[in-house]
């Protein structure tokens, strides 16, 4: 299986502030089909299922706001919230699509601080 | 708009099996354009695929529940199930029901049900 390991645990950001959340893949999840990283973002509130923010490590799903983006490539990729709002506060998590079975990061936490 | 609802037993003895169902509206497991996989989740925990059907009526099963894990569908009640034999205090989780969306046949998830919570208890 390909271990999706996910930095930091948790992070207290300042409303207004970036946040960063990094995820790292045990081996490469670039596929050359199309030259594209297998790569997807959930954000998880409590008490709900995750929602799909990324996917292709940077493609933003349709309806998510602009300041979460996706980048990184092969094995190392970034969650950037650009401006913390209220509402961003939640566990995310990354989840690859290269490999069977498909895996997931352990999640990292995100509060206002 | 697709919407998924997972019901079952919220409580199951050890040793005995979890059987859960997946009530799909908006789509259609016969259109034959996604396929339609158990997702579970740990308190406190990260998530863990579990399997997916197609619908030929195919099945791929994650191979650490591979021996124990059954997933089948009702087309004529647009119903997706899930069983697991033998369970143990391992396999306490909100259960949740999930499309895949993607290049196939590994995918990303979109959507997902609200989750139903198993627990495993005598």
């Amino acid at each position: 299986d390909i271990i999706m390991t996910q930095s930091p645990d948790s992070l207290a950001v300042s409303l207004g502030e970036r946040a960063t959340i990094n995820c790292k893949s045990s081996q490469s999840v670039f596929t050359s089909s199309n030259n594209q990283n297998c790569l997807a973002w959930y954000q998880q509130k409590p008490g709900q299922p995750p929602n799909l923010l990324i996917y292709w490590a940077s493609t933003r799903e349709s309806g998510v706001p602009d300041r979460f983006s996706g980048s990184g490539s092969g094995t190392d990729f970034t969650l950037t919230i650009s401006s913390l709002q209220a509402e961003d506060v939640a566990v995310y998590y990354c989840q690859q699509y290269f490999g069977f079975p498909v895996t997931f990061g352990g999640g990292t936490k995100v509060e206002i601080k | 708009q697709v919407q998924l609802q997972e019901s079952g037993p919220g409580l199951v003895k050890p040793s005995q099996t979890l059987s859960l169902t997946c009530t799909v509206s908006g789509d259609s497991f016969s259109s034959g354009n996604y396929q339609w996989s158990w997702i579970r989740q740990p308190a406190g925990k990260g998530l863990e695929w579990i399997g997916r059907m197609y619908a030929s009526g195919r099945t791929d099963y994650n191979p650490s529940l591979k021996s124990r894990v059954t997933i089948l569908v009702d087309t004529s009640k647009n119903q997706l199930s899930l069983k697991v034999t033998s369970v143990t205090a391992a396999d306490t989780a909100v259960y949740y029901c999930a499309r895949d969306f993607g290049p196939s046949p590994n995918n990303w998830f979109d959507p997902w049900g609200q989750g139903t919570l198993v627990t495993v208890s005598s």
